[in-house]
């Protein structure tokens, strides 16, 4: 079945540097790639959808210079916490849809990335 | 917006019993996708099962059923003979035109042996 791969599964990084968080489909292609966030306890939330070849699309309430998406390949997403601040530990989630697995196909999610900012 | 509600927070079961799982959702559209989502300690998201809205017919994986009463935009999960490995969070999802999953705030599932 399709693979969704994301590295690093956790990380933890001073206040004010950044943290680069990759995610990639090992065995298709997705034009289409989704970032959440989860907070301990809750639900996933959508923060931003990332587009092959253009700009991501970001949820109400996401800050997009904060939150950088770069989707450079069909393979490759990656998401980049700027200057990172201790509200910003979370467990960020990315996931893709194979496109040939029919209309319903699922999301495939990466085993996430905990992300503690000290 | 599409929403997606959950009402139960936490459930609990016996093991081998059976157990349901209630999740509603509000729409405006006539064609999308459902899905259950389990996401045990390990944190990575598991799909259980899916329904197709243009479907009547209730989907059903092994010990995984649903029973979907779109006009009253209803999707419970139903897990029969419940196992210890069952125990998890378990998300309702919907999936809009846009391709966008919306979860609904996930229910903790209990396991009492």
């Amino acid at each position: 079945g399709a693979v969704v791969s994301q590295h690093p599964s956790r990380v933890i990084c001073k206040s004010g540097t950044s943290v680069k968080i990759e995610c990639r489909s090992l065995d298709f292609q997705a034009t289409t790639m989704f970032w959440y966030r989860q907070f301990p306890k809750q639900s996933l939330m959508l923060m931003a959808t990332s587009n092959e070849g253009s700009k991501a699309t970001y949820e109400q309430g996401v800050e997009k210079d904060k939150f950088l998406i770069n989707h450079a390949s069909l393979t490759l997403s990656t998401l980049t916490v700027t200057s990172a601040h201790p509200e910003d530990s979370s467990f960020y989630i990315c996931s893709a849809r194979d496109p040939t697995d029919g209309g319903g196909s699922p999301l495939h999610f990466g085993n996430g990335t905990r992300l503690t900012v000290t | 917006a599409q929403t997606v509600t959950q009402s139960q927070p936490e459930m609990s079961v016996q093991e081998a019993e059976t157990v349901t799982l209630s999740c509603t959702y509000d729409t405006s559209e006539s064609d999308y996708y459902l899905f259950w989502y389990k996401q045990p300690p390990s944190r990575q998201m598991i799909l259980v099962i899916r329904q197709e809205a243009y479907k009547q017919q209730n989907a059903t994986e092994n010990r995984f059923s649903v029973n979907f009463q779109k006009a009253a935009k209803s999707f419970s999960l139903k897990i029969s003979d419940s196992q210890l490995g069952d125990a998890a969070m378990y998300f309702c999802a919907y999936r809009n035109r846009d391709d966008k999953i919306i979860f609904g705030k996930g229910t903790r599932l209990h396991i009492l042996p």
